[in-house]
């Protein structure tokens, strides 16, 4: 498919472990958003990727949050020593990235992924 | 406060009723604005983008209004389809791409 690919789609670990969840964006897409969605709350920020820049790290809840993105396209987001708080969907979105100054231009639509849930024991 | 706030409702109408959701944002500089939809379980969804001079999109009419920073959503003639988690979404700066997502308001359109 030519969507944004996420995986796992599910995963249950135990408290204090690490996790990586990837992220697969669409192919030509240069801005990349991780967002964590927790059971019946909105979607909370956490890192945006945009071409060669540095990443926009500011939504990142601890360092124990991490994420890369290889090559411009795929990204690796890692939670290390997980605690059940960090239980929740994991949404990865991508976009063609800048638009111009014409809102026409590029609507920067973001596509989701799936989602990754996470459930921390 | 927040950079974008929505009611969270939930919201329960009738099918065919209008219904009318607003969304305040608090960067003044913000330049682009949208409306996604997401359903129970899945993935958010483009809606409609708002334009400054509104736009419609069948049953749908998306506003923007500067002066007051909020911007709203219209749904006519309501079907049950339309049950949904309707979130704002808010760009600030052409060209930077940080997008911030109101929390969402949730309409349940009742037989």
């Amino acid at each position: 498919g030519a969507g944004v690919s996420q995986s796992p789609s599910n995963k249950v670990t135990e408290k204090g472990k690490d996790v990586e969840l990837r992220c697969d964006p669409i192919s030509g897409h240069t801005a990349l958003y991780w967002y964590r969605q927790s059971l019946g709350q909105g979607l909370e920020f956490l890192i945006y990727f945009q071409g060669n820049s540095a990443p926009d790290k500011s939504g990142l809840p601890s360092d124990r949050f991490s994420a890369e993105r290889t090559g411009g396209s795929v990204s690796t987001l890692t939670i290390q020593r997980t605690q059940q708080e960090d239980s929740a969907v994991y949404l990865c979105a991508s976009s063609l990235g800048p638009e111009g100054r014409s809102p026409l231009a590029n609507t920067g639509e973001l596509f989701f992924g799936e989602g990754s849930r996470l459930t921390v024991l | 406060r927040k950079e974008v706030e929505q009611d969270p409702g939930p919201f329960n109408v009738p099918e065919g009723a209008t219904v009318a959701f607003n969304c305040t944002y608090s960067n003044s500089a913000s330049q682009s604005f949208f409306w996604y939809r997401q359903d129970c379980r899945k993935e958010p969804k483009l809606l409609m983008s708002v334009y400054s001079s509104g736009n419609e999109d069948g049953r749908f009419t998306a506003q923007l209004n500067r002066a007051s920073q909020y911007i709203s959503l219209l749904i006519r003639d309501s079907k049950l389809s339309d049950s949904a988690t309707y979130l704002c979404v808010v760009k600030p700066f052409w060209g930077y791409q940080k997008v911030t997502f109101g929390t969402g308001t949730k309409l349940q359109v009742i037989p």
